[in-house]
């Protein structure tokens, strides 16, 4: 069984479509995070859940939303997408905040 | 703002050779963890340390935490084309709730 699944994997969209990735997470972990990861490969953290509550909200724009059905989904909602946002996005999870961290696959994102 | 900075970004060795890469702030971390990331996968868990001072040893992978917990070093012995990819370190600060990772150094190891 995958610890962090997300999906899509790959996702193409037009500037201004509204998206979804979702992410599961069969850890039972407490915390939930999101990731991004530029061409650079640089991994900036977006938002992270502890038992459904924001811990830390990045200066990311609000077009991007965290929404937690439950302690083992986190998934990212876009509006009106533009071209800075393609990139790969990671979700991930721990049992404690700050604690060892299970990425899953990453969705790339490309807005065209 | 805490910022982690690696060194160097960039590593190209021929396998066998040693290597160290390193993580530095100017910030002290309650934890820092050191991850390898390959490509088209998310980072894996290498090591966390806790403790100022602290070292780990992963088989050929030796990590050090500063004694002010404000650092760390990756050591890798006779490296081998496995240990290609990604390592990226990351440090939590509970007291405001801040996390955040460097920036990495893409290690490739040429057989």
């Amino acid at each position: 069984d995958t610890a962090v699944s997300q999906t899509p994997k790959y996702l193409v969209t037009q500037m201004g479509n509204d998206k979804s990735i979702k992410c599961e997470q069969n850890l039972g972990h407490d915390t939930m995070y999101w990731y991004k990861q530029d061409s650079k490969k640089f991994l900036k953290i977006m938002f992270s859940y502890n038992n459904k509550e924001l811990i830390i909200n990045e200066t990311v724009p609000n077009r991007f939303s965290p929404k937690s059905p439950d302690k083992a989904h986190l998934n990212l909602h876009i509006n009106s997408l533009e071209l800075g946002d393609s990139a790969v996005y990671f979700c991930a999870s721990s049992d404690k905040w700050g604690g060892e961290q299970f990425f899953g696959p990453g969705t790339r994102l490309t807005v065209l | 703002t805490q910022l982690l900075e690696q060194s160097p970004q960039f590593l190209s060795i021929q396998e066998g050779e040693n290597l160290t890469v390193y993580c530095n702030s100017s910030s002290v971390f309650s934890s820092l963890q050191w991850y390898r990331q390959e490509p088209g996968e998310g980072p894996v868990l290498l090591v966390t340390v806790v403790t100022g001072g602290e070292v780990k040893k992963l088989k050929r992978l030796t990590f050090q935490f500063g004694d002010a917990r404000k650092d760390s070093s990756l050591h890798i012995t006779a490296a081998q084309p496995g240990d290609t990819g990604l390592y990226l370190c990351a440090g939590a600060a509970r007291n405001n709730n801040d996390m955040r990772f460097g920036a990495g150094t893409r290690l490739t190891v040429k057989p």
